[in-house]
């Protein structure tokens, strides 16, 4: 099956600092990339996703990149601000053509202001 | 609203009690998902479920079961709680689309 693997496993920047979060899969027919936030105590949310047709995707301070042949992906966040700060997931779809996910272990991203 | 609920919020109990958590969603949905999670740390996936009377078992052994009698309604039974099942509980669904999560319960086995 699918095997995620996610680094760092804590993270900490300055306030206006540039934050990135890599992600490596092992199943080659994984086509489906989403990134999840999840803030203290709150349930988390999809910030951003990519699917294997696609090399970057960018959402105004988030990025994401893709490299279908190393398998891994990462997470650019630029400008961090406090409210950043949060444990941040990537997943990758179980198989070709299925949304179920398999996600890495998180990292906890602090931005200290 | 479109979202997917999830009741209690916390719960506190004795060990060996039957506890059902609940988990509805309003999006029509027809997969839904339970993961166990201690705070900020790693999602297991315990269950799962692709439609009405389909239900599987995830990655992480679990002691619970599950049921999907109807598309919006996917609980998950307890039937006696230990200490080590102190976590929390989220509740997840999609279609072909991302995966949306409830806001979870809390358990503490006393």
């Amino acid at each position: 099956g699918e095997n995620v693997e996610q680094h760092p496993s804590t993270l900490s920047v300055q306030e206006g600092d540039s934050a990135v979060i890599k992600c490596t899969y092992s199943d080659s027919a994984s086509n489906y990339f989403p990134w999840y936030k999840q803030e203290l105590g709150k349930r988390p949310q999809l910030i951003i996703d990519i699917r294997s047709n696609v090399g970057e995707k960018k959402d105004q301070r988030i990025a994401v990149t893709l490299n279908k042949t190393a398998k891994h992906f990462s997470l650019h966040i630029t400008e961090t601000q406090p409210e950043d700060s949060a444990v941040y997931f990537c997943a990758a779809s179980t198989r070709a053509g299925s949304y179920q996910l398999t996600f890495g272990k998180g990292t906890k991203l602090s931005v200290i202001p | 609203e479109a979202d997917i609920y999830q009741t209690p919020r916390y719960l506190v109990i004795g060990t060996g009690k039957k506890i059902t958590l609940e988990c509805s969603q309003t999006m029509g949905h027809d997969k839904m998902y339970w993961y166990q999670q201690d705070p900020g740390m790693e999602l297991h996936l315990i269950h799962y479920s692709y439609g009405v009377n389909s239900t599987e078992k995830g990655d992480l052994s679990s002691e619970s079961t599950v049921s999907r009698i109807r598309t919006e309604h996917f609980p998950l039974t307890l039937e006696s709680a230990r200490p080590s099942h102190t976590s929390q509980y989220l509740c997840a669904s999609q279609s072909n689309s991302p995966l949306h999560f409830g806001n979870g319960t809390r358990l503490t086995v006393t």
